[in-house]
Formats: C-alpha cells, structure tokens, sequence
C-alpha cells in the first residue's frame, strides 16, 4: 500500500532559526514528490514539485531535496518568519500506471514558529 | 491571480440527506480533483476528472458520490445520502494539465452531518 510518513509530528522554532523537515515514502511507481504549506482551515499550497531525476529544488526560502534511492525528501526552511507557522505536507504521485492523479499525502509536520 | 473559489464554505446537513458542494476550477485547466480532510486526519484523494469523464478515483469515492461539470465553469460533488462520517474538508483543486503537474486547491468545503 502507498504510504508517506513524516517526521516530525510538530515542531516549534524560534523566528529567524532554520529547520528541517523529513519524509520517507513506499509510493511505487513512483513519478514526482511534492511539499504543500497549508493553514489552518485553508487549502494546500504548493511549494515544490521535484521528479524522481531531480535531486533538490528550490522556491525562495524553502529547499526541497529528494533521493529517489533511498525514498527520502526534506525541507528545509531557512530564516523562519513568524508567517511560516503552517502544516508541511510531503505529497507524492505514482506515474501513469499506477494512477497518476492519485496523490498520497502524508499526515505533516505542523511546524509553529515563534518569537 | 486565479483561484480556485468553492461554495458555500460550510454545509450543515442531516443524516441521509442530499448535498452538492460546488467548485469553480482555474478557467483554463483541464483536471479537476476532488478531495477530503476529516478533522485531524491527512488529505485524502476522492477522483479526478478529465474531458468530462472520471479518470481515476479511490476506495473511498463509493456510489454514493458522482461529480460533474454541469457547465464550462462548475465543477460539482454530490453525496446522495451523507453518514456522520462524511463529515469533513471537501477540496476542490484543478491543474491545467495532468499527472505531472501543480495542483491549485481551493480554500475548501467545510461539511457537518448531523
């Protein structure tokens, strides 16, 4: 079964510090990996999208890196505001045959930054 | 910018009884999606919908849900007869085109069964 775990559960920062949030996925076959930002009540947002060729993105402060190998991703959030208090979600889409609109996402990281 | 835009934004409805949550895609896209979120619990894909057709659903999207696009602009989800256990975020996202590429979700449908 496709499964996306993430770690940590939460995590709460200072404003200004970096952090770094992890995911392992069993999603196969396995086509691109996505990082959301989502608020509270609202909808996802998204971050990154990175294919299985890709290695790292990057989308102002936020960096996404992915090995396809390993069925790793992280992001990383750099100079945390106040604004980036959210749920990370890592989200990944098989290819085609094995229905590539049927995105699996993972529970989040509710990353909560503070003064 | 365009959105996505859903309404209403929350829906109180009894046990067994009929709703139609709404959603206006990107105007320009071709995919649209729909998904859940019960209260706590991560987001949950529902079906996709291509060139006026179902191309893929879950498990979850049973007989008791059907979508259609009535019009060049709504995208609708009906659920004929709601359980307790319908109870959550319904989001609507689109994408211009398929499998590979970013998904714009709107702000959500917030459903409540009695």
């Amino acid at each position: 079964k496709n499964q996306v775990e993430q770690s940590p559960q939460s995590l709460i920062i200072l404003e200004g510090k970096n952090c770094t949030l992890q995911c392992n996925y069993t999603v196969s076959p396995f086509s691109n990996l996505r990082w959301y930002k989502q608020d509270t009540g609202r909808g996802p947002v998204s971050l990154t999208i990175m294919t299985f060729s890709e290695n790292t993105k990057s989308n102002g402060r936020y960096t996404a890196t992915l090995d396809a190998d390993t069925k790793q991703s992280s992001l990383h959030i750099t100079a945390s505001q106040l604004s980036d208090s959210a749920s990370y979600i890592c989200v990944v889409s098989p290819d085609e045959s094995g229905g590539g609109n049927k995105l699996t996402f993972g529970t989040g990281t509710q990353l909560k930054v503070e003064l | 910018e365009p959105e996505v835009t859903q309404t209403p934004s929350h829906q109180v409805t009894q046990m067994g009884q009929e709703v139609i949550l709404r959603c206006v895609p990107i105007s320009n896209h071709l995919y649209f999606y729909w998904y859940r979120q019960i209260l706590g619990q991560k987001v949950e894909f529902l079906v996709s919908f291509y060139n006026n057709e179902i191309s893929e659903k879950s498990e979850i999207f049973d007989d008791q849900f059907s979508v259609e696009r009535p019009d060049g602009s709504n995208f609708t989800l009906k659920i004929r007869s709601t359980k307790l256990e319908d109870s959550a975020m319904y989001f609507c996202a689109s994408s211009d085109l398929g499998t590979y590429y970013e998904q714009y979700f709107g702000p959500g449908t917030r459903l409540t069964v009695t």
